[in-house]
């Protein structure tokens, strides 16, 4: 089944703790993305990823890292999570670029205290 | 990033009451995505826009991309407690450069049964 896949589904941390959300798809798609959705905001960018090695900022990367070592992995990474990065977060993938499809995980649940 | 408003920002209907909600751009776009977010879930593709003027429909919704590709426009005929939902739409803008996708904040409907 084609999928996104995101994990963990729920995470509560406390502030300055390092940690990693993972997300893997199984299309071959080119292109990966991750946001987070706040009450009122909408989905904002956080990062997006073209192809393997090529990442680029989307409207709030601050607070925030990622990697695409392969093509199907896209993690997101919190060196040290603060309160306002408690959010919903989700990770997308499409084809190639933002003119496609753009395929969603189910979201992962942070709360950072 | 470029924004684009969508409105309005909460719609309660009746069922059977007809829904719209709106994306306005200030630029031209090259295409509009839409996309519904049931409660609880991940944002899930509708339908991709790219002509001038142009009008597609999936079953009771309908959708319209401008002339002068600045705005766009779902309309839902009859509206069904399954159409619970937000509903948000994903400009893409004319020109060379970022392969950043913005989405607008989304328009949260609630139906009455």
């Amino acid at each position: 089944e084609a999928q996104v896949t995101q994990n963990p589904r729920y995470l509560i941390t406390v502030t300055g703790k390092k940690l990693t959300v993972t997300c893997s798809q199984n299309m071959n798609h080119e292109y990966m993305s991750w946001y987070r959705q706040d009450p009122g905001l909408g989905l904002r960018q956080i990062y997006y990823s073209m192809n393997v090695e090529v990442t680029d900022k989307g409207d709030v990367p601050e607070g925030y890292k990622v990697s695409r070592k392969e093509k199907r992995n896209f993690p997101l990474i919190l060196e040290s999570p603060s309160p306002n990065q408690t959010s919903l977060y989700f990770c997308a993938s499409s084809l190639s670029g933002r003119s496609y499809e753009q395929y969603f995980g189910p979201g992962t649940r942070l709360t950072v205290t | 990033g470029q924004q684009v408003m969508q409105i309005p920002q909460y719609q309660h209907v009746q069922e059977g009451e007809d829904f719209t909600t709106y994306c306005n751009s200030s630029t031209t776009l090259s295409n509009i995505q839409w996309y519904k977010q049931r409660p609880g879930g991940h944002p899930v593709f509708l339908i991709q826009l790219v002509k001038s003027g142009e009008v597609k429909k999936q079953k009771r919704l309908t959708f319209q991309f401008g002339e002068a590709k600045k705005n766009s426009s779902l309309h839902i005929t009859a509206t069904q407690t399954t159409d619970v939902g937000t509903y948000f739409c994903a400009p893409s803008y004319s020109g060379a450069g970022s392969y950043q996708l913005t989405f607008g904040k989304g328009t949260k409907l609630s139906v009455i049964p």
